[in-house]
């Protein structure tokens, strides 16, 4: 089916091991988004892609790396996961600019214990 | 960078009466504001948008209102229905234009 979508929707690691977020649009959109949603922070930016193999940093990158060697998918990793990167991550996809409409994945939720 | 305030955090009406949730914003260059939707257990959805050459925009029960001046921005909801319960987000763009700063949100609750 055409969206986006993210992969595992739930996951439960433990701190200091790595884990890596799925997110594939179908619509060769050139811009996607990584945000993470906590309660009282709403949604901050981690990391964005203009474009295949172009990706920067958002309000809140320290402790993510992404790629994007494809542009239909742009993953998340978490080299050393810690607690406090326990949250909702979304994943969202545009065809250009900010001044166009962002697409939301349905979220991955991720327990650090 | 562009920082974006919202109020009120949470918001109870009775179905059928109005709603207003209010933003600022403190980037005088940023130039469009976008409010995005967001149901239980699901991502945020666009439900309406204005730009700064504009100072109101109506789609059925929703407004949005932007006052450049003052630099603040409003999303009105009327004759409000149970459906309309979510968690709203006001946004502004930012950074060459490739971004956007949410707001913290609010949660609508809409009683029967």
């Amino acid at each position: 089916d055409a969206g986006i979508t993210q992969s595992p929707r739930y996951k439960i690691t433990e701190t200091g091991r790595q884990v890596t977020l799925m997110c594939h649009q179908t619509w060769s959109h050139s811009y996607m988004f990584w945000y993470r949603q906590d309660l009282g922070h709403g949604l901050r930016l981690i990391y964005y892609s203009a474009a295949a193999d172009i990706t920067d940093k958002g309000e809140v990158p320290d402790g993510y790396v992404v790629s994007r060697s494809k542009t239909e998918n742009f993953p998340l990793t978490l080299e050393s996961a810690t607690r406090s990167q326990t949250s909702v991550y979304f994943c969202a996809s545009s065809a250009g600019l900010a001044d166009n409409e962002q697409f939301f994945g349905p979220g991955t939720r991720l327990t650090v214990l | 960078g562009e920082n974006v305030e919202q109020h009120p955090s949470t918001l109870s009406v009775q179905e059928g009466d109005s709603a207003v949730i209010k933003c600022t914003y403190s980037d005088s260059a940023s130039n469009y504001f976008p409010w995005y939707k967001q149901e239980l257990g699901k991502g945020p959805q666009l439900i309406i948008d204005i730009r700064s050459n504009v100072g109101e925009k109506k789609d059925q029960r929703i407004a949005v209102t932007l006052n450049k001046t003052a630099k603040h921005f409003s999303l009105h909801i009327t004759e409000t229905q149970p459906e309309d319960s979510a968690v709203y987000f006001c946004a502004a763009n930012e950074k060459g234009y490739s971004t956007l700063t949410f707001g913290k949100g609010t949660m609508l609750l809409v009683s029967p």
